[in-house]
């Protein structure tokens, strides 16, 4: 299965600024995704990257603090845009490489802390 | 839309011991159903995927069931290890959209 790298592995933001995610897979996959993690939660679901168009977002989520790029099938960011403490969580991206529910594989996740 | 709950919330066993997580879902029309393993401040790990036609999957010590109609999963884990430790979630791909949708997680301790 595909294998991604997810970067930076953490960081630590000022209130106000903004943080760009980026996730490079190894092979062309055909959907990539965006999820959120906050504290002691499951993973939500924030967006579909769509490859040469705009994300599809969850009920939510905005595309205004949320903006995803994909550029191509192996490569998306996700940018945390005029951040706030409540933005504290892990972020993943993961891929899927077919249809029928099969071969997710995720980022290793970045922790993003707000101050 | 699709709510996935998995109990319990956590669970601590002793080494050794096997244990049962559960987890339920309110649509059944899935493709299949995953359970992944989260380890402290890392990614998730597939462990297992169970097709939809299918009732049981099994790989070394877990062994996952599937009953569609009643909208659960059961991951088994048989004879415990400290290395178990971690959170496990379920979640079934939705269809034709392939999202995940992901359980509350059960968080296992196993104590040395």
């Amino acid at each position: 299965s595909a294998v991604i790298s997810q970067k930076p592995s953490r960081d630590i933001c000022q209130r106000g600024t903004s943080l760009t995610i980026q996730c490079q897979v190894d092979s062309q996959v055909t959907m990539m995704f965006w999820y959120r993690q906050q504290p002691g939660q499951s993973l939500t679901l924030i967006a579909t990257a769509n490859q040469g168009s705009e994300a599809t977002y969850e009920s939510g989520f905005v595309i205004d603090k949320f903006p995803i790029s994909r550029p191509n099938l192996t490569f998306s960011t996700l940018t945390v845009s005029n951040m706030s403490p409540e933005d504290s969580s892990i972020y993943l991206c993961s891929a899927t490489t077919g249809t029928g529910g099969y071969g997710y594989t995720f980022g290793s996740g970045t922790r993003l802390t707000v101050v | 839309k699709q709510e996935v709950t998995q109990i319990p919330a956590a669970l601590s066993v002793p080494e050794g011991e096997n244990l049962v997580l559960n987890c339920s879902f309110t649509d059944s029309a899935i493709y299949n159903l995953q359970w992944f393993r989260q380890d402290p401040g890392k990614g998730l790990t597939s462990l297992l995927l169970i097709q939809s036609s299918q009732r049981e999957q099994t790989s070394g010590r877990l062994n996952a069931s599937l009953d569609k109609s009643s909208g659960r999963s059961t991951l088994y884990i048989a004879a415990s290890q400290p290395g178990d430790s971690a959170t496990y979630l379920c979640a079934p791909p939705n269809f034709g959209n392939e999202k995940l949708t992901f359980g509350t997680g059960t968080r296992l301790t196993i104590i040395p």
